[in-house]
């Protein structure tokens, strides 16, 4: 089985600009998170798709949204990026029927905001 | 809200010996998930290992394990007969089992050297 791909892996913006990330789950499941990384904060949850719907936000403000389609591939999108946006910018996808269902994750897009 | 302690920024150990890490968590409810996520160099986390809480045996995955003290909430990793591979950062992570979970709270991680 293909693991759990995101695009780009890299991606440079300036401040005020929007950005989509994307992300392509394990075939078959049907939950995914998006996960900020950063030297600073360390992993920080952003949010949770389970079939189309927001399951579970984190606490990030409105610029930071997401929505998955009904293949279950997810996007999530940044609006009027700051500085400290730059982050690594992992997904992750579950079988997602109960909380404890193992996360797998994918190789991350690397966001640099200058 | 629940936190995830791991108090070792970075260990170091001899190739073939064996290490244990450390992780603390602060939850006051009875159910949940424990997880050790590694993350190489390449920064794709791979899930070594994952506990139920309500089960009393510790989980072991080949020559990882863990030593799982619900009361003392602590959630301790050990590797054995260390390989070069096994560096890497390595983070404890925590999900409530209860409808609505927010998702994993990871640690700040533990930098794990493996010398030659």
């Amino acid at each position: 089985k293909a693991g759990v791909t995101q695009t780009p892996r890299y991606l440079i913006k300036t401040r005020g600009q929007q950005v989509t990330l994307s992300c392509s789950p394990i075939s078959g499941h049907r939950s995914v998170s998006w996960y900020q990384q950063t030297p600073g904060q360390g992993l920080q949850f952003l949010f949770e798709y389970f079939s189309e719907t927001q399951r579970n936000k984190g606490n990030f403000p409105g610029r930071f949204s997401g929505r998955q389609f009904s293949n279950s591939r997810s996007e999530m999108n940044v609006s009027t990026l700051e500085l400290g946006d730059s982050a690594l910018y992992l997904c992750a996808s579950s079988l997602g029927a109960t909380s404890g269902d193992t996360q797998y994750f994918g190789p991350g897009t690397r966001l640099t905001v200058l | 809200a629940q936190t995830v302690t791991q108090s070792q920024p970075e260990m170091s150990v001899q190739e073939a010996e064996t290490v244990t890490l450390s992780c603390t968590y602060d939850t006051s409810e009875s159910d949940y998930y424990l997880f050790w996520y590694k993350q190489p160099p390449s920064r794709q986390m791979i899930l070594v290992i994952r506990q139920e809480a309500y089960k009393q045996q510790n989980a072991t995955e080949n020559r990882f394990s863990v030593n799982f003290q619900k009361a003392a909430k602590s959630f301790s990793l050990k590797i054995s007969d260390s390989q070069l591979g096994d560096a890497a950062m390595y983070f404890c992570a925590y999900r409530s089992a209860g409808g609505g979970a927010d998702g994993l709270t990871f640690g700040k991680g533990t930098h794990l050297i493996i010398q030659p």
